[in-house]
């Protein structure tokens, strides 16, 4: 059962354009959410974070928005650049059985940024 | 921003022998690590989490005596598979902690033939 679910596999952008990812989650106890960029063959680096008592973070050019009534949230690229192309994965942050936080992850957006 | 690094960055293997790899925060104290798995065309899939000196929590369907993991001190934690068989052949990746934010290693590519 996805926790966390990124409905669309992938999203091409022209240069310059906004890029507007999204991301549900089914979770209510989630109280921190993540997002990361993937490029292949290497590990996920962080980009930018909420905890479920914010509804917007803002840092550059990336913006993520929370909606936690509609279990929702989405990050904004504005403007798109070509290197941001990459696959870029949503997470929700929650606790393990050893009481650890860890993270839900879906399945990522590949997102191609077009000149 | 945390710099997390991982060794070897690729190995090769035969079947039924041991592979160790390795997982370091290069900048930070890591109260916490986790151990990923990446399939092809598929998401993180988070194996175990470790504490500095205590033991591995370990994600459901996930086989503890094959992936020992070990979380020596606050900068090192390490994986290793034993008995490898080709189907344990995938992207391995870690990551570290010290709040609410993970940050990743480079990950591991092994290949066990």
């Amino acid at each position: 059962d996805q926790q966390v679910k990124q409905n669309s596999p992938s999203l091409s952008v022209q240069e310059g354009r906004i890029s507007i990812l999204n991301c549900d989650y089914t979770n209510s106890m989630f109280d921190y959410f993540l997002w990361y960029k993937k490029y292949p063959a290497e590990g996920p680096t962080f980009l930018i974070s909420i905890s479920s008592i914010k509804d917007k973070n803002e840092d550059g050019r990336f913006t993520v928005f929370l909606n936690k009534s509609a279990k929702h949230l989405s990050l904004h690229i504005v403007p798109s650049q070509p290197g941001d192309s990459a696959v870029y994965f949503c997470a929700a942050s929650s606790f393990n059985a050893g009481n650890n936080r860890k993270l839900i992850w879906g399945l990522g957006t590949s997102l191609a940024v077009n000149p | 921003g945390a710099v997390v690094s991982q060794h070897p960055s690729r190995v090769i293997c035969k079947s039924g022998t041991s592979v160790k790899i390795e997982c370091r925060s290069l900048d930070f104290q890591a109260t916490t690590m986790f151990w990923y798995r990446q399939f092809p065309k598929q998401s993180l899939m988070l194996m175990a989490t470790s504490n500095e000196g205590s033991k591995a929590t370990y994600e459901q369907g996930v086989e503890k005596d094959k992936f020992l993991i070990n979380h020596a001190s606050l900068t090192l934690s390490t994986l290793t598979v034993t008995s490898a068989h080709p189907e344990d052949s995938s992207f391995y990746i870690c990551s570290a902690t010290g709040g609410l934010e993970q940050y990743f290693g480079p990950g591991t590519r092994l290949t066990v033939t």
